[in-house]
This record gives structure tokens, sequence and C-alpha cells, in this order.
């Protein structure tokens, strides 16, 4: 299996902008995770998934951020408008069912730069 | 609620020396430990991690680690640090039941290897 699938690894954007970032599960993984991580922050679970229903969206900066989960090997997560605060690697991950142990399998990640 | 403290945000050790990475978690129900590795400019991935059973847990890499139910401690030890060994350490504990679970991490430790 090839992982999880981040893309883009890197993107450099404008204040304002539009940012889609997307995610592709690991096969039969039903839940899905998105992170930010950042110096000052650590990693903060933003949203998780469940069957493609999201479950907790508390970590969830603010109205400017989304998160979509269309089918079971697809999620994006969008800001709109960015601002540079938001610069940071995020990290989507996938955990398969059933079990509170089961590990969950990162990404490699995107980074972020808002200018 | 499920909580992880990692003592140490920064640990430095010699080359062939004992490493010693400190974990402490609250938790209301028997838990579900992780220790993560992240390396420069890469996602996170598993080191090992505890259910049930032994309470020592090897995994990858030559890393082990000891569950004590009665100190709430789960410390990451290797005996011999590599310079590979060089990167980021988050140890984490799971919240939830069933298929509606997530990871709480702590803040993480940065462990550097010096000749």
């Amino acid at each position: 299996d090839a992982g999880v699938i981040q893309s883009p690894r890197h993107e450099v954007t404008e204040m304002g902008q539009e940012v889609t970032l997307r995610c592709k599960p690991i096969s039969g993984h039903n839940s899905l995770f998105w992170y930010r991580q950042t110096m000052m922050r650590g990693l903060e679970l933003l949203i998780y998934f469940n069957n493609n229903v999201p479950i907790d969206d508390s970590g969830m900066p603010e109205d400017r951020f989304s998160a979509k989960m269309p089918n079971a090997s697809f999620s994006t997560l969008k800001i709109q408008p960015s601002e540079p605060r938001d610069s940071a690697v995020y990290f989507c991950a996938s955990q398969a069912q059933g079990s509170s142990y089961n590990e969950q399998f990162f990404g490699p990640g995107t980074r972020l730069t808002v200018l | 609620a499920q909580s992880v403290t990692q003592l140490g945000s920064h640990v430095s050790v010699s080359e062939g020396a004992l490493v010693l990475l400190r974990c402490n978690y609250s938790s209301s129900v028997p838990p579900y430990l992780f220790w993560y590795v992240q390396y420069p400019n890469q996602g996170l991935q598993l080191l090992l991690k505890y259910t049930t059973g032994a309470t020592l847990v090897k995994g990858i890499n030559g890393f082990e680690a000891e569950f004590k139910k009665s100190e709430t401690s789960f410390h990451l030890t290797k005996p011999s640090a590599h310079m590979s060994d060089a990167a980021e350490y988050f140890c984490a504990v799971s919240e939830g039941s069933g298929g509606y679970n997530k990871l709480i991490f702590g803040a993480g430790t940065r462990l550097a290897v010096h000749p």
C-alpha cells in the first residue's frame, strides 16, 4: 500500500487566497484525521471523520477553515481566505475501524506558507 | 478526559548513551498508549504501542517502553543512542471507544544525539 497520500507537499500563497489541501487515506481505513503542526502550538487535531462523517470539528480554528470527505478515499481541508498565521504543516492521518488501539498512519504533510 | 505530559521538551545525549524520554498520562479507563517518532520534514510514524498484556513493549529501532500503572507512566528507552535517532518523539493516549476514538498527543520531546 502507498500509505496516506497528501497533496501538494508544499504550498506558497498570498494572504486572502483560497487554499485546498488534499488527502487520500489508506484503503480500508474508515477514520480520517486532519492535524496542524506549528512551533508555537505543537500538534493540534483540527477535525476527524468516521465513515465519511465529521465526528469532532472542535479543533477547527474558525469559519475560514472547512473540511469535507465526499467518499472513503478522499478528503479536503480548505482555508478561505488564508492568513499568514495559517502557515504550518498540515498532516492527514487514517486509522482502521473498530478499536481504540489501532494506530493512526500519517501522511508526509503539506507545508503551507501564507505570505 | 485523557491527557499526556512529556517531561522535557529537549533531551540531548551522547552517541552510545542511554536514551530516556518521559511520558505520564492521565486516563479514567485502562489506557492504550503510543509512541510516535517524527524525523525532519516527515510525518509521524509509530514506534510502539501498549494495549493489554505485557507491560514492557518493544518497538522498532531498538526502542522499548514500559507501562507502569502505579506511576501512570510510559517512558521510552533505548540502551544505546545512535545519530540516526535524532528526531522528535511524541507520546499519545487513545481517547474514545470503538470506532469513535482519537489520539491525545503530548507536546513532544526533541532528541539530539551528539558524537
